[in-house]
């Protein structure tokens, strides 16, 4: 298994809902990423875990949750956020040694 | 800190032209380079690598050498299809602490016209 998988693909929200967005490898990297990508720009950095620990945190807002409950998986809670966080999310993993980053397809999240 | 300059885009193209997409790059330390393909609605794939100087990355067609001296990265193709237009994204990596994080460019739009 080659693939980082992501789900939901898309995803409307309210700015009084919670929701979580899910990504899974089994590709045995021991690094992963969250990314927010808006239209027509590169994308930016949020989150980093090396080894199911938080590393890199990007000053991103609280409403930006992350979690890894294993070595496999990644989640990113969502919680009362504007329509500016409108974006597609993306999800990537990083082997140990490897120098090559596997994205998942994102999640397309509008806020409304 | 680290950072990838790339050619402005859009690029527009007619079907069997050459492409080149600049990319020049700062970096502390050797970086792995890479080019990063985006198609309208989807995630990034991974188009070519190239991990030290000298190293020359392809697929599909698309190349790239990794060049110390002048810090660049340039992806090239010599003739170009309608399946080609999509945003590429060049990017280096360097390794912070226990993870590597990636530095993207600001992607360049391709259009090719059939």
């Amino acid at each position: 298994d080659t693939e980082v998988t992501q789900t939901p693909k898309h995803l409307v929200m309210g700015m009084t809902n919670k929701k979580s967005l899910k990504c899974e490898q089994h590709m045995g990297h021991r690094a992963m990423y969250w990314y927010k990508q808006k239209a027509k720009k590169p994308p930016e950095l949020m989150f980093v875990y090396s080894y199911e620990k938080l590393s890199i945190n990007e000053s991103v807002p609280s409403r930006f949750s992350p979690e890894c409950p294993n070595s496999s998986l990644l989640n990113l809670h969502l919680h009362a956020l504007q329509p500016e966080d409108s974006a597609l999310y993306l999800c990537a993993s990083n082997g140990q040694g490897g120098y090559g980053y596997t994205f998942g397809s994102g999640t397309r999240l509008t806020v409304v | 800190g680290d950072s990838v300059t790339q050619m402005e885009g859009p690029v527009t193209l007619s079907e069997e032209a050459f492409l080149t997409i600049n990319c020049t790059y700062t970096a502390t330390g050797y970086p792995s380079l890479f080019w990063y393909v985006q198609y309208p609605g989807e995630g990034l794939q991974l188009l070519l690598k190239a991990t030290k100087a000298d190293d020359k990355g392809s697929n599909k067609g698309f190349e790239a050498t990794y060049r110390k001296e002048t810090t660049s990265f340039h992806l090239e193709k010599g003739s170009v299809q309608v399946s080609d237009s999509a945003v590429y994204f060049c990017a280096l990596s360097v390794s912070s602490g226990s993870a590597r994080q990636l530095t993207f460019g600001s992607g360049t739009q391709l259009t090719v016209l059939p």
